[in-house]
């Protein structure tokens, strides 16, 4: 079964400080997708970054990089120069069914990034 | 123009009473979805279908009911509604089922039931 655990319900962080929300899955496919989604109080899914598993190259896109271990199976997002608009729930989400398309999500974090 | 539309966003109804939640992407895409979020952020899915096939149905109810008349539709039918079916409803699409390229949601709707 392909698992997505996040292992902090709540963080915070002071405006233009970096902070790591942690992420770790399993799966027995060999190739697949893990993502970041952000949930803002609007509700919205907002796709903040993704990494394909077979590139060992981390993701990155402007103040959001990810730490990816693929040996530890592990998939953290750093968001550095926090800014009041990145208060939201944070989702990590793993895809590895080529035949379903199927994204199984972790419990999420709920970041508040205080000014 | 939004990618993913969901009609409507909130919706208050009667346990017992039917409902219908309507999902359109414009994005092209040859799979959607509908994902549930329960009251404590949990995201699960429901059902899948690429170019109007099922292709997952996960444990839900018989009242619940997808249907897509053509790939860039995809609504949801409930009966027979409960207290425990208030939740948020996500639709989303992708480009196709083993892509990867993630997924694009609507805005939600949120279901009470009283």
């Amino acid at each position: 079964a392909q698992t997505v655990t996040q292992s902090q319900p709540e963080m915070s962080v002071q405006e233009a400080e970096t902070v790591t929300l942690s992420c770790t899955y399993d799966t027995s496919e060999n190739n697949y997708y893990l993502f970041w989604y952000k949930q803002p109080p609007s509700r919205q899914m907002i796709l903040v970054i993704r990494q394909e598993a077979y590139k060992q190259q981390n993701a990155t896109e402007n103040r959001f990089s990810v730490n990816f271990q693929k040996a530890a199976k592990s998939f953290s997002l750093k968001i550095s120069d926090s800014q009041l608009g990145d208060t939201a729930m944070y989702f990590c989400a793993l895809h590895g069914s080529s035949n379903t398309g199927k994204l199984i999500f972790g419990q999420g974090t709920t970041l508040q990034v205080k000014p | 123009d939004t990618a993913v539309s969901q009609t409507p966003k909130y919706l208050v109804t009667q346990m017992g009473n039917d409902k219908s939640i309507k999902c359109e992407q414009n994005l092209g895409h040859d799979t959607m979805y509908w994902y549930k979020q329960d009251s404590k952020k949990f995201l699960k899915i429901m059902f899948s279908y690429n170019n109007k096939e099922l292709i997952i149905n996960e444990t839900v109810p018989n009242r619940f009911s997808p249907k897509s008349p053509d790939k860039a539709h995809l609504n949801l039918h409930i009966n027979s509604l409960e207290l425990g079916d208030s939740a948020v409803y996500f639709c989303a699409s992708s480009q196709g089922l083993g892509q990867g390229s993630g997924y694009t949601f609507g805005s939600g709707t949120r279901l009470t039931v009283v």
